[in-house]
C-alpha cells in the first residue's frame, strides 16, 4: 500500500517559534507537495519539489520554506510562526506523467498546527 | 483569484438518491480535472478524474461530466450512501508532462451529508 506519512498530527506552537513539518513517502515518487487547507478556501499550494534539492513556489509561499535533501522526504519550515499560519497542512506526492497515469496525488493524513 | 470554484458549501441528500456536486473553473488552460474525497482527520483521497478530451467518465457509482464550453464539471453519485458523507474537492491541472505534473488547483470544497 502506498503511504505518505506526516510526522506530527497535532502541534501547538507560540508566535515567533520555528516550526518543522516532516513528510516521508515510500512510493519512490519524484514530485512532492505541501498544501494548506482552510475552511472556505480549499487546498492551496505552498511549495512543491520535483527532484532532490529542487523546489518551486506555489500560490502562497510567503512565510514558508522547504527542504528536500532526500527523495523520500520533504520538509516544510515556518521560520517564525504567526497566528495566520494556524491551519491544516497536507503533504502529497506523485510521479511525473507517464508513470502514474491517473494524475492523482497521494496525501498524508495532515498536520493540524495551532499558533498561539 | 479563485480559478476553481465550488459555489455550494454544503449539500444534503437522502440515502439512495442522486448527489450532484458542481464545480466551475475560469482558466481555459486546464486540461485535467479530478475529484477528491476527504473525511475528517484524514488526508484527501482520489476519487475520479477526467481529461479535457472527454466529456464523461464513469467509475461504479461515480460519474464525472465535463462541459468545456461552460467551463463546468459535475460529480454524480448514484445511489448515494451514508458512507459518502465527506468533503468533496474539485481540482484542475494543466501541463501534465514534466515537472509540473501533480500541481493541482483546488476548489473550496462541498460538504456532502447523506441521510439514512
Amino acid at each position: 500500500d502506498v503511504k505518505v506519512t506526516q510526522s506530527s498530527r497535532y502541534l501547538v506552537k507560540r508566535t515567533g517559534e520555528k516550526v518543522f513539518l516532516e513528510c516521508v513517502q515510500d512510493m519512490d515518487h519524484e514530485n512532492m507537495f505541501w498544501y494548506r487547507q482552510d475552511p472556505g478556501l480549499g487546498l492551496r499550494l505552498i511549495y512543491f519539489s520535483y527532484d532532490v534539492k529542487m523546489k518551486e513556489k506555489g500560490d502562497i509561499p510567503e512565510g514558508y520554506s522547504v527542504s528536500r535533501e532526500k527523495k523520500e522526504r520533504f520538509s516544510l519550515i515556518l521560520e517564525s510562526a504567526s497566528t495566520n499560519q494556524t491551519s491544516m497542512y497536507l503533504c502529497a506526492s506523485t510521479n511525473p506523467a507517464g508513470r502514474s497515469n491517473t494524475g492523482e496525488l497521494f496525501f498524508g493524513e495532515g498536520s493540524r498546527l495551532t499558533v498561539l | 483569484d479563485q480559478q476553481v470554484k465550488q459555489n455550494s458549501p454544503s449539500l444534503s441528500v437522502q440515502e439512495g438518491r442522486i448527489s450532484i456536486l458542481n464545480c466551475d473553473y475560469t482558466n481555459s488552460m486546464f486540461d485535467y480535472f479530478l475529484w477528491y474525497k476527504k473525511y475528517p482527520a484524514e488526508g484527501p483521497t482520489f476519487l475520479i478524474s477526467i481529461s479535457s478530451i472527454k466529456d464523461k467518465n464513469e467509475d461504479g457509482r461515480f460519474t464525472v461530466f465535463l462541459n468545456k464550453s461552460a467551463k463546468h464539471l459535475s460529480l454524480h453519485i448514484v445511489p448515494s450512501q451514508p458512507g459518502d458523507s465527506a468533503v468533496y474537492f474539485c481540482a484542475a491541472s494543466y501541463g501534465a508532462g514534466g515537472t509540473s505534473y501533480g500541481k493541482l488547483t483546488f476548489g473550496q470544497g462541498t460538504i456532502l451529508t447523506v441521510h439514512p
